[in-house]
């Protein structure tokens, strides 16, 4: 079936160091969706990309669509202790109903 | 504005017992509807969606089940749990056509002993 991988599984950073997380895809994708988690706490949507090469940003957050749709990242700059999280990438799945497919997720943890 | 309730907040449960999640949203009408689950410090699995009333898709073969009674409720249900079982279980919508996004309910984190 549909999968994302999406790396690294865990981040440790001093606070005011930059995070990126990356998912991949064997396959073209659609589109793909970003949400974050807080530790105890639900998936929140952040982002949707669909273009070819998208680049979205958030105040700190930004957001990449690549060229063949099969990749994504998401990068903070100066991570702040707010931040922490697990970041997740979720792409359609097969067969259709908006079915989302998570990647695994990248749990950051940010030390002031 | 749309809000999406899930009850209760924490379950203990021995192994052996039934289960009864329940999930509400509130503020919109025949929105697909999703069951998660988490296990600890894990990803999202897909467990079930409906896209109407009596209308349920599983995605995977497990110990649960789900119903959908009523156009803005969604029930996720066991006859006897499992230790497997224990997870973060997760509701959420989507709007309708138009958008792919999901909107996540604050959860149920079940301990099964």
């Amino acid at each position: 079936g549909q999968q994302v991988m999406q790396i690294p599984q865990y981040q440790h950073v001093q606070e005011g160091e930059d995070f990126t997380t990356y998912c991949n895809s064997s396959t073209t994708l659609s589109n793909i969706q970003w949400y974050k988690q807080r530790p105890g706490g639900h998936p929140v949507f952040l982002i949707q990309l669909v273009k070819s090469g998208e680049v979205k940003k958030q105040k700190r957050l930004t957001f990449q669509f690549g060229e063949a749709k099969k990749n994504s990242s998401l990068h903070i700059t100066a991570t702040q202790t707010t931040d922490v999280g697990t970041y997740f990438c979720a792409v359609l799945g097969r067969g259709g109903y908006n079915k989302l497919i998570f990647g695994a997720g990248t749990r950051l943890a940010v030390h002031p | 504005s749309q809000t999406i309730h899930q009850w209760p907040a924490t379950l203990v449960q021995p192994v052996g017992s039934p289960l009864s999640l329940e999930c509400t949203v509130e503020g919109t009408s025949n929105p697909n509807l999703y069951w998660y689950r988490q296990a600890a410090g894990r990803g999202l699995q897909l467990l079930f969606y409906s896209v109407g009333i009596g209308q349920i898709s599983s995605e995977v073969p497990q110990n649960l089940s789900a119903s959908r009674p009523q156009d803005r409720q969604f029930i996720l249900s066991s006859k006897k749990l499992l230790l497997s079982d224990s997870g973060f279980y997760l509701c959420a919508w989507r709007a309708g056509l138009g958008t792919d996004t999901q909107y996540f309910g604050p959860g149920t984190r079940l301990t099964v002993l």
